[in-house]
């Protein structure tokens, strides 16, 4: 069974600070998603990493693979208010998707 | 917002009643998802199906069933609700060609009193 591990699960930062997210998993996976959503909100794609070794970057976030360690990190640049939000790690299996239980981010002034 | 609805957004119901959600999509994508949402628990996939009349079960799929007539709606039902299925229940489908993306409806908050 495929098993996604968020950490922290909560994190509160301040405005202009970096941190990372990370996330692991149990078992082998051909690809891994990061997802955001807002309070009371639908979930909103960020980022699909396909390969060992991939990084992909919009503005402030920047997500990375490595698959050998089974790990996704999901690292914050100078945080600003609008960041946030849950972040959901997700993993495939098959055509199936497992969750992390996500990361409740709170980025205070 | 890959065209995905869901119907009602809100509903409050008695144990023991029986409850039906329904997803919508206007793409003609063949997968579409119903996951449920707690707290602690990140998204757990309920069922899925893979086509017209094609489903299969998910994590948490007990007290749960599922039926898909026509390529663009996915309807989910609580043939008996219980209080254990209060939930923010979310619709997704996945997109060929992106990956398999999935991408979410505005979700359903069911209340089971």
């Amino acid at each position: 069974e495929l098993k996604v591990e968020q950490n922290p699960l909560f994190l509160s930062m301040q405005e202009g600070k970096n941190y990372t997210i990370y996330c692991n998993y149990s078992t082998t996976s051909d690809r891994l998603y990061w997802y955001r959503q807002d309070p009371g909100k639908s979930l909103e794609s960020l980022f699909v990493l396909l390969s060992n070794g991939a990084v992909k970057q919009e503005g402030r976030l920047m997500a990375s693979l490595d698959t050998k360690a089974r790990l996704s990190t999901l690292h914050i640049t100078a945080a600003v208010h609008d960041l946030s939000a849950t972040y959901f790690c997700v993993v495939t299996s098959g055509s199936r998707l497992t969750f992390g239980e996500g990361t409740q981010l709170t980025v205070n002034p | 917002d890959a065209g995905i609805t869901q119907s009602p957004r809100h509903k409050v119901t008695e144990t023991g009643t029986p409850v039906t959600l329904r997803c919508h999509q206007t793409e003609n994508h063949r997968y579409m998802y119903w996951y449920r949402q707690d707290p602690g628990h990140g998204l757990r996939l309920i069922h899925y199906s893979y086509g017209v009349k094609d489903t299969d079960k998910g994590e948490v799929s007990d007290g749960y069933s599922v039926s898909r007539s026509k390529t663009e709606d996915f309807l989910l039902t609580l043939e008996s609700a219980t209080s254990s299925q209060t939930s923010v229940y979310f619709c997704a489908i996945s997109v060929a060609g992106t990956y398999n993306e999935q991408f979410f409806g505005p979700g359903t908050r069911l209340t089971v009193l």
